[in-house]
């Protein structure tokens, strides 16, 4: 089992640029999330999928899209990159609800935003 | 207004001994905590977590103790390995209407000198 697989690992793009973060998992989980690190913080909850169909918000959504593919994939779409959007994303799921129980992460994708 | 704190940025300790990691919460709302670690170039990977019905749980080397009087936490790992290096992150749940929310702390670097 591969786990929770980020594409791309490393991506650096213009201010106004757009571009896609593919996740996808192989461990039957219900639940999908996507979350941002920055330097000396913790991770911050971008948008969640408790099941394939839904979305919803989390701490910091704003410039931000998601898809939930189907049950394996959660992709995250910046529309027109800002500088603030540089940040490592990491990719997470979880069997039932990843707030009490173990999330599985991905490697992260770090991105620049120049 | 960080919910989750982890006062100390980093700690060294000696193979062999008891390396005690710190976090202090303000919302008193919280019910579940989690810790989980991270090595560079990789996602945080889950290591024990403890609800607030309880004031202890153990799971091997690992130890988390919650005083909620206190609004604390702390990981006690014994006895310390150099393998446990890594930065390790305190997160707590809470209820947000119907859903719930994990909140992360900014992480500690453990660093265990052989």
């Amino acid at each position: 089992n591969a786990g929770v697989t980020q594409t791309p690992k490393f991506q650096v793009l213009k201010t106004g640029q757009s571009m896609t973060l593919q996740c996808a998992q192989d461990m039957n989980h219900n639940s999908m999330y996507w979350y941002r690190q920055d330097p000396g913080m913790g991770l911050r909850l971008i948008y969640y999928s408790a099941s394939e169909g839904t979305t919803d918000k989390g701490e910091v959504p704003n410039g931000y899209n998601v898809s939930r593919l189907n049950k394996r994939e959660f992709s995250l779409r910046l529309e027109s990159a800002a500088p603030s959007q540089t940040s490592v994303y990491f990719c997470a799921s979880s069997e039932g609800q990843g707030w009490i129980n173990e999330q599985f992460f991905g490697p992260g994708t770090r991105l620049t935003v120049l | 207004d960080q919910q989750v704190k982890q006062n100390s940025p980093s700690l060294s300790v000696q193979e062999g001994r008891i390396s005690i990691l710190n976090c202090d919460y303000t919302n008193s709302m919280f019910d579940y905590f989690l810790w989980y670690k991270k090595y560079p170039a990789e996602g945080p990977t889950f290591l024990i977590s403890i609800s607030s019905i309880k004031d202890k749980n153990e799971d091997g080397r690992f130890t988390v103790f919650l005083n909620k009087s206190a609004k604390h936490l702390s990981l006690h790992i014994v006895p310390s390995q150099p393998g446990d290096s890594a930065v390790y992150f305190c997160a707590a749940s809470s209820r947000r209407g119907s859903a719930r929310q994990l909140t992360f702390g900014s992480g500690t670097q453990l660093t265990v000198l052989p």
